[in-house]
This record gives C-alpha cells, structure tokens and sequence, in this order.
C-alpha cells in the first residue's frame, strides 16, 4: 500500500527556517518524480515544487523559488522541502504528492496525496 | 506561464441535476489535464487524467472531454457525497499549474 507520511510542520516567525519531510512507502520511490502542493487557508491548491527521481532536475514555482528547496533522499524513501525566508503568505498545508507515472509529464495525474502537514507563518 | 481558469467559481445544484464545470488553459496543453475532487477537511483525489480516462474506482456518473485550451468536467447525475471542489490541473510540462477551483454543493 503506498503511503506518504509529511512531517515538520510547525509555526515560525516572519524570515525563519524549516525543513518538511515525506517519508514514502508501498512503492519503488527512486523510480517517481514527486512534488510539493500546497494549500493557503481556505484557499485553492498551489503547485510549488517537483523533482525527478534522480534528483538531479528540479522545479519551482515562482512565488517560492530562490527560498523554498525541494530534495530527496532515495536511501531514505524521504523527500524534503527546505523552507527559508519564510513568509505570512506561505502558510498553509503542504502535501506531498505522486505521480500516478514515473514522470509528472507522462501524463496521468497525482495519485497519491499524503495528509499534509501545517506552516504557520507568523509573529 | 499556462494560466489555468474555471468557471464556475461555485454552484448549487438539485440531487440528479447534471453538473457542468469547465477547465481552460491560457494556451494548448493536448490532453495533459487531470481533474481532482477535494472535499472539506479532506486530502485531494484524482477523478480523471488525460483530459478524459476516469481513474481506477472513481464512479462512472463523472466524465471529463476536451483537448487543447478547453475542457469540461461533468456529473451526470449530482449526488450528496459529491459536495466538493473541484480542481483542473496541467501536466504537459511545468509548472503544474492548478485551477482554482469550483465549489459544488447542493441546493
């Protein structure tokens, strides 16, 4: 059964640091690209993050790049979101999600979502 | 950047009613579109992918058409489980933009 299972989650000030993780199971993770969704309260879904299985290709959405940084630990079946700069706009619920394909771009959506963990952004 | 647009943004419907959403790309993305359903509190969930192929046990009442800018998202026959949002989101390349979003509920 595949499972994703976000961590890290936390309330932080205006500027700080915080790494998210996703640790996989059920599947051959080194095989998938995976991203980063998040979710602003009350607000819709925003793609901000995916990576290959390689980890050698990433991409960004703009709103976050240059300070939110997507990595993956195949070793550890783990992805990360290294988040610094943090902004009030980047709260919200982070999910960790998987292509139904190897490759988002193979064409058949995200499969499996995790439950999402909370950023709160604030002084 | 793909923009991604829905309409519409909410809508109240009868139980049995056929619902209409409809999903379009600020320029052509073929049939690189997946439809997903969130509902409150809840994680989201693919319904459809390839503009069209109805994901693994997702009911057949939902049928999603369309290729190139404009696609449609229906529900033939409106059911209470169904009080979602719906989203449309872009693969053919990144970023993997998300619509966003039509509020579905019942009247």
């Amino acid at each position: 059964e595949v499972q994703l299972l976000e961590s890290g989650g936390d309330l932080v000030q205006p500027g700080g640091s915080l790494r998210l993780s996703c640790a996989a199971s059920g599947f051959s993770f080194r095989s998938y690209s995976m991203a980063w969704v998040r979710q602003a309260p009350g607000k819709g879904l925003e793609w901000i993050s995916s990576i290959d299985g390689g980890g050698d290709k990433t991409e960004h959405a703009d709103s976050v790049r240059g300070r939110l940084t997507i990595s993956r630990d195949n070793s550890k079946n783990t992805l990360y979101l290294q988040m610094n700069s943090l902004r009030i706009e980047d709260t919200g619920v982070y999910f960790c999600a998987k292509p139904s394909s190897y490759m988002i771009t193979s064409g058949r959506g995200f499969d499996y979502w995790g439950q999402g963990t909370l950023v709160t952004v604030s002084s | 950047d793909i923009q991604m647009t829905q309409s519409p943004s909410s809508l109240s419907a009868s139980i049995g009613d056929r619902v209409t959403i409809t999903c379009r790309a600020s320029q052509g993305i073929s049939n690189y579109l997946a439809w997903y359903q969130q509902k409150p509190g809840k994680v989201p969930k693919l319904l459809i992918y390839g503009a069209s192929t109805l994901q693994l046990g997702v009911p057949s009442r939902f049928g999603g058409s369309g290729s190139g800018t404009d696609f449609t998202l229906t529900i033939s026959s409106l059911q209470p489980e169904d009080v979602a949002t719906y989203y449309c989101q872009k693969y053919n390349s990144g970023p993997f933009t998300f619509g966003p979003g039509t509020k579905v509920d019942i009247k």
